[in-house]
């Protein structure tokens, strides 16, 4: 399809694991974000990339999460060493040049349970 | 810290009945208002991004009207019906940040 994708769809790992989150934008999209959704929380704003721009991580919780975007298409996110509070579903949005110029287009997200 | 909030957090109505949600933003250095709707198990879709004052949009029996010298938003849906139980989602971008700021959300269930 023509949608964002990502995988896995669920992950359970165990606490201290580390776990890789992909995301495949709309081709042609330059601008990609990731939020992700605890429990009774809103969208919490993750990181951004904007073409081949530094991105903004201004919302990676720690330092156990960094992501990457290889070839200004895929993205992965990874979490080193989980914990049980990063258990939450994350969602992947890309855009044609960011959000302010336009809506984000979300994949279903990648639910995380940490045991 | 910016803030968005939404409410009701939760709205339960009955199939035909009219309803409306508030989202509160800050009112200073606005550039842009998005609406969002989140099915279960399905991905938020875009239901509109407003960018003017006294902006009002309209999707068939949904619509939207946006103030931002007082710093809200509503969301208006007509005659609901079952298939328009999701999470509506605001969210809120500045002029000078590249992300938006999303509120908790107002859980709409529709029932015959």
């Amino acid at each position: 399809g023509a949608g964002v994708s990502q995988s896995p769809s669920n992950k359970v790992t165990e606490k201290g694991k580390d776990v890789e989150l992909r995301c495949d934008p709309i081709s042609g999209h330059t601008a990609l974000y990731w939020y992700r959704q605890s429990l009774g929380q809103g969208l919490e704003f993750l990181i951004y990339f904007q073409g081949n721009s530094a991105p903004d991580k201004s919302g990676l919780p720690s330092d156990r999460f960094s992501a990457e975007r290889t070839g200004g298409s895929v993205s992965t996110l990874t979490i080193q060493r989980t914990q049980q509070e990063d258990s939450a579903v994350y969602l992947c949005a890309s855009s044609p040049e960011g959000v302010r110029t336009g809506e984000l287009f979300f994949g279903e997200g990648s639910r995380l349970t940490v045991l | 810290i910016l803030n968005v909030e939404q409410s009701p957090q939760s709205l339960h109505v009955q199939e035909g009945d009219s309803t409306n949600f508030t989202c509160s933003f800050p009112s200073s250095n606005f550039y842009a208002l998005h609406w969002y709707r989140w099915e279960t198990a399905k991905s938020p879709e875009a239901l509109f991004v407003m960018t003017l004052n006294g902006d009002e949009k309209k999707k068939g029996r949904i619509s939207a009207t946006l103030n931002t010298k007082e710093g809200y938003s509503y969301l208006y849906i007509k005659g609901s019906q079952p298939e328009d139980s999701a999470t509506y989602l605001c969210a809120f971008n500045t002029g000078t940040a590249s992300k938006l700021t999303f509120g908790t959300g107002t859980r709409l269930q529709v029932t015959l």
